[in-house]
């Protein structure tokens, strides 16, 4: 079983600053088959980037993904108040399917 | 767009069987191209993939789970169904419906159904 480790687990910043956000596997992810998500409190996860580094359909050019074998980063180049919320990296490139434990950005 | 949602009893006691369906609407299970899963997130804590079920029937489960776990689809009712067996308070969670593309990421979700084991 791949082992995503998200850091940090929390990343504090205002508005309009930058967030990068790591997640790291413990085994290299074929074929650069992971994702991003963003949940919001009392809502499901959205999805966000697929593939490292696309896009998914609606999500603005300020999330971008980049990285692969073990080592991905999501970037948000300009926060903005509606992106505070927790942020989950998942594989799928193997069996089982897993997810990192979360990054939390909070508003400074 | 194609909308999901999950529904069955908030309350399963210890050693019983959860069982949960969702429905999709504005597409068709039928169409092929995807697959129909089921994740699961633990009071405040990350996610967990449980598996995932093609309109043919064919599944895939989590080998952590795979001996409780099982679940189907009705194309009929547009529908698929999880069941979870000899559950524990460790069960407790919510549980989420998602589709998922033939190669693996999660979209779009459920809104998500919170289920507790209790006596």
């Amino acid at each position: 079983e791949i082992v995503l480790t998200q850091s940090p687990g929390t990343l504090s910043l205002s508005p309009g600053e930058r967030a990068t956000l790591s997640c790291r596997a413990s085994q290299s992810v074929s074929s650069s088959y992971l994702a991003w998500y963003q949940q919001k409190p009392g809502q499901a996860p959205r999805l966000l980037i697929y593939g490292a580094s696309s896009r998914a359909t609606g999500i603005p050019d300020r999330f971008s993904g980049s990285g692969s074998g073990t080592d991905f980063t999501l970037t948000i180049s300009r926060l903005d108040p509606e992106d505070f919320a927790v942020y989950y990296c998942q594989q799928y490139g193997s069996s089982p399917y897993t997810f990192g434990q979360g990054t939390k950005l909070e508003i400074k | 767009q194609v909308q999901l949602q999950e529904s069955g009893p908030g309350l399963v006691k210890p050693s019983q069987t959860l069982s949960l369906t969702c429905t999709v609407s504005g597409g068709s299970i039928s169409s092929g191209g995807y697959y129909w899963g089921w994740i699961r997130q633990h009071p405040g804590k990350g996610l967990e993939w449980l598996g995932y079920i093609f309109h043919s029937g064919s599944t895939y489960y989590n080998p952590s789970l795979k001996s409780r776990v099982s679940m189907s689809v009705d194309t009929s009712k547009n529908q698929f169904s999880l069941k979870l067996n000899s559950v524990t308070a460790a069960d407790t969670a919510v549980y989420y419906c998602a589709r998922k593309g033939l190669i693996g990421w999660f979209d779009p979700w459920g809104q998500g159904t919170l289920v507790t084991v209790s006596s």
